[in-house]
């Protein structure tokens, strides 16, 4: 059963254009959700969070939304720069009410960013 | 560089044998979690020790043991392995129990053969 969902394996974008990456849960429980970039034979990179009570949080040239209703988040990363090419993965905790701050990762989103 | 750090960085091994992972969290993290990433299985997450306390199991073999230091530093003991056992064993860590983000460190790569 998978609690987290990346629909898209893939995505290509031009420099200097929106990059936006998606990520559908089916757990309600979850209360925190983290965006982590990867680089092949590197750990995932903390990107951004947003905890259940916001619907938006911004950082630099990245922003994640948060869609409560429709458990759907969204990373969007602009303007897109080619050193933003790499895997992107999608996580969520149930924080609040199991104490555990254990992490479900989607599948992974590869992103490449062209010239 | 999160901080924190994991060694060996690579783990060639054979079958049937036993290998420890080792893993140093951030400076004043208490929390440690193990994650395992395969080909096909993505990033799985496996124990989760605070501060010396066992805290949350996910889909850890019996085979697979853990635990936590007094120094907070964390070992991922994988005994009578197997070919499936071949993977990414990461280490993160996180100031609290549950919320906060994970750094996570750059991994252990192990080959069975």
């Amino acid at each position: 059963d998978q609690q987290v969902k990346q629909n898209s394996p893939s995505l290509s974008v031009q420099e200097g254009r929106i990059s936006i990456l998606n990520c559908d849960y089916t757990n309600s429980m979850f209360d925190y959700f983290l965006w982590y970039k990867k680089y092949p034979a590197e750990g995932p990179t903390f990107l951004i969070s947003i905890s259940s009570i916001k619907d938006k949080n911004e950082d630099g040239r990245f922003t994640v939304f948060l869609n409560k209703s429709a458990k759907h988040l969204s990373l969007h990363i602009v303007p897109s720069q080619p050193g933003d090419s790499a895997v992107y993965f999608c996580a969520a905790s149930a924080s609040g009410s199991s104490n555990t701050g254990k992490l479900i990762f989607g599948q992974g989103t590869t992103l490449q960013v062209k010239p | 560089d999160s901080g924190v750090t994991q060694t060996p960085k690579h783990l060639i091994t054979a079958t049937g044998q036993r290998v420890t992972l080792r893993c140093s969290p951030r400076s004043g993290d208490l929390s440690v979690y193990w994650y395992q990433q395969s080909l096909d299985q993505g990033l799985q997450f496996l124990i989760q020790y605070y501060n010396g306390e066992e805290r949350a199991k996910g889909n850890i073999l019996e085979r697979f043991s853990a635990q936590q230091f007094p120094d907070l530093h964390s070992e991922l003991n994988l005994s009578s392995l197997e070919l499936g056992d071949s993977a990414l064993y990461f280490c993160a860590s996180s100031v609290a129990t549950s919320g906060g983000s994970q750094y996570f460190g750059p991994g252990t790569r192990l080959l069975v053969l």
